[in-house]
């Protein structure tokens, strides 16, 4: 079974701190995805990473995909209080035998930027 | 932008009732999923679809559950009879590739479905 594990769970910061959020599995991955869901609202796409070693950036949010493809992270720069929210990791398994694209989400990391 | 939209946004239904939840995929799209979430649990994965049958489902897409896509646009989810643990956010989803380098899955609003 894959598993998803993202750390921390929760986290409470002050507007203009930085912060990681980490996403790791024993498995491996061929791609990866970080969603942001608002609450009562479907998870919305960040940003999908795919080779071992990547990083993207999105503004203040910069997302690197591990060198085996089995863990991630999502770092924000400055957060303000437009980034509180859960954010979840995702990912396809590279040993899939049926193929089909079936994302196995982490359980989030809920985030609250005071002001 | 093109987006999943579902309807309703509510479901209110008895126990042993049938319901139909209903999407609408991003239109260029080919593959189709079903989620859910339990209140306070992760998002787990139903059921996948595509060219008109299912590729894959989870131990939780028992013989209660179908899919179907009527019309090449509309994609529903079907629960027959109703239990109290089928409550939760039910949310579609739907991307071009489905192929596991390319698997960007956008996501609909979510039906919240309550079972009394």
């Amino acid at each position: 079974t894959q598993l998803l594990e993202q750390s921390p769970q929760f986290l409470s910061i002050q507007e203009g701190e930085n912060l990681t959020v980490y996403c790791n599995s024993s498995s491996v991955f061929s791609s990866l995805q970080w969603y942001r869901q608002e609450p009562g609202e479907g998870p919305v796409l960040l940003v999908t990473v795919v080779t071992g070693g990547e990083v993207k950036k999105l503004k203040r949010l910069t997302f690197q995909f591990g060198d085996a493809r089995k863990d991630s992270s999502l770092h924000i720069t400055a957060a303000q209080p437009g980034d509180t929210g859960l954010y979840l990791c995702a990912a396809t398994p590279l040993d899939d035998p049926s193929n089909t694209g079936k994302l196995i989400f982490g359980q989030g990391t809920t985030l609250q930027v005071k002001p | 932008e093109p987006e999943v939209t579902q309807t309703p946004s509510h479901q209110v239904t008895q126990m042993g009732q049938e319901v139909i939840l209903r999407c609408v995929p991003i239109s260029n799209h080919l593959y189709f999923y079903w989620y859910r979430q339990i209140l306070g649990q992760k998002v787990e994965f139903l059921v996948s679809f595509y060219n008109n049958e299912i590729s894959e489902k989870s131990e939780i897409f028992d013989d209660q559950f179908s899919v179907e896509r009527p019309d090449g646009s509309n994609f529903t989810l079907k629960i027959r009879s109703t239990k109290l643990e089928d409550s939760a956010m039910y949310f579609c989803a739907s991307s071009y590739w489905g192929l596991p380098l390319e698997n960007e899955q956008f996501f609909g609003p979510g039906t919240r479905l309550t079972v009394l």
